[in-house]
């Protein structure tokens, strides 16, 4: 049972350059979101889907995009990097919600 | 806006039990109340929720308070493994408020 999937584990990008961090679960999960977590800081939501075709804002939207054309894949693209985006990036799923969430290992970003 | 509060760390002793406080005063009637913890390096893992009633699970307890403005997580006989970032979270279930996550308890365990 492979649960939340996240690729890449480590990625270091130029600012401007664009790239997406995949996100991929097997439990059949309706909900699911994107984080980002600054050193010494608590999780802060950028992004979120209820169902594959719905997503919507966090707190902290600007700068990336998501789409959820399925249930098992949600796939957060960084369109223009900054200095400002390194971070670690968790992808979460839950059944519904007010479900427990799942998290993903992470994602470590740096950009230069 | 503070959804909850918690102390920035805890320290305790192994084999001893172990009460993280939250409060979340603005609590509505309808917020279930999370807990989870993240390990160095790894992402938060789930250890419990409840909504009104105290809950058991192989983790942990969770005691909340009548008026469900506060609540407890209880370690029953902590483990340096158990040495950990803790989060509580009022989980509204609806849209960007779902989960917020603040900074949570960074819980020591000395041996």
């Amino acid at each position: 049972n492979a649960g939340v999937t996240q690729t890449p584990k480590f990625q270091v990008l130029k600012t401007g350059q664009s790239m997406t961090l995949q996100c991929a679960q097997d439990m059949n999960h309706e909900y699911m979101s994107w984080y980002r977590q600054d050193p010494g800081m608590g999780l802060r939501l950028i992004h979120y889907s209820v169902g594959a075709g719905i997503t919507d804002q966090g707190e902290v939207p600007n700068g990336y995009n998501v789409s959820r054309s399925t249930t098992e894949d949600f796939p957060l693209r960084l369109l223009s990097a900054a200095p400002s985006q390194t971070s670690v990036y968790f992808c979460a799923s839950s059944r519904t919600s007010t479900r427990e969430l799942f998290f993903g290992e992470g994602s470590r970003l740096t950009v230069l | 806006d503070a959804k909850t509060t918690q102390p920035n760390s805890m320290e305790s002793n192994e084999e001893e039990p172990v009460h993280l406080p939250c409060n979340h005063s603005t609590i509505s009637g309808t917020d279930y109340i999370h807990w989870y913890r993240q390990l160095p390096s790894q992402g938060p893992e789930y250890v419990i929720h409840g909504l009104t009633s105290n809950v058991n699970n192989r983790m942990a307890s969770l005691a909340i308070a009548e008026d469900r403005k506060s609540s407890t997580l209880i370690l029953h006989r902590a483990t340096l493994r158990d040495a950990a970032v803790y989060y509580c979270i009022r989980n509204s279930g609806g849209g960007a408020d779902g989960l917020t996550f603040g900074k949570g308890t960074h819980l020591i365990i000395q041996p």
